[in-house]
């Protein structure tokens, strides 16, 4: 059964560094998206992707956080300068059709920040 | 922005009980969908609800949409410990930003 996988599962690093938290959506999704969930917190929308550019960011998704599909299969979300309170877990998620209908979640990447 | 609250926030139920999560929204529901999140792991969708009145079932599994679209349930019948975690409700507020609930934490003792 096909799945969405992310990569690294627990990434640890200092604050002010940029990290690259990686996703494979499955291969004949259109949309994709990012959360993130803080600990003992709720799952926050952070972005969708689709057909190349970003239909919709939230209040969180400011300068600091950029996506990009740099290929035909990965999905990226960057954080320029980690903060600490970027410390989270973060869901890749991807739809073959229509927005937001059966979102299919990796199993996450936990960041720390340091 | 759409808020959505959940009751209760945790459950511990024996075995072979029904229990029932409620998912409330401060606007009129697009779409509502719900997800059950393993400890640590990622999210797995549920199902989706659109219309007022809808119902949709799943294995031992039964969610409904309110009439007015803004209140939903989730009700498990005959619980199994593999029904443990924590379930999500969730919604397209007419088709910007996903939310998520505040979640329900479910414990089934054996």
């Amino acid at each position: 059964e096909p799945e969405v996988t992310q990569t690294p599962s627990h990434q640890v690093t200092q604050m002010g560094q940029e990290v690259i938290l990686r996703c494979v959506p499955i291969s004949n999704h259109l949309y994709f998206y990012w959360y993130r969930q803080i600990l003992g917190q709720k799952v926050e929308f952070l972005v969708s992707f689709y057909n190349n550019e970003i239909s919709e960011k939230s209040e969180i998704f400011d300068d600091q956080f950029s996506v990009e599909r740099p290929d035909g299969s990965n999905f990226t979300l960057k954080i320029r300068s980690t903060k600490l309170e970027d410390s989270a877990m973060y869901f890749c998620a991807s739809t073959k059709a229509g927005r937001y209908n059966e979102q299919f979640f990796g199993p996450g990447t936990r960041l720390t920040v340091l | 922005s759409q808020e959505l609250e959940q009751s209760p926030q945790s459950l511990i139920v024996q075995e072979g009980k029904n229990l029932t999560i409620n998912c409330t929204s401060s606007k009129t529901l697009y779409g509502l969908y719900w997800y059950k999140q393993k400890y640590g792991e990622g999210l797995i969708f549920l199902m989706m609800l659109q219309k007022g009145g809808e119902e949709k079932s799943h294995e031992k599994i039964t969610a409904k949409l309110d009439e007015k679209k803004q209140q939903s349930s989730l009700h498990i019948t005959a619980s199994q410990p593999s029904h443990a975690g924590i379930y999500l409700c969730g919604a397209d507020n007419t088709g910007n930003q996903f939310y998520f609930g505040t979640g329900t934490s479910l414990t089934v003792i054996p």
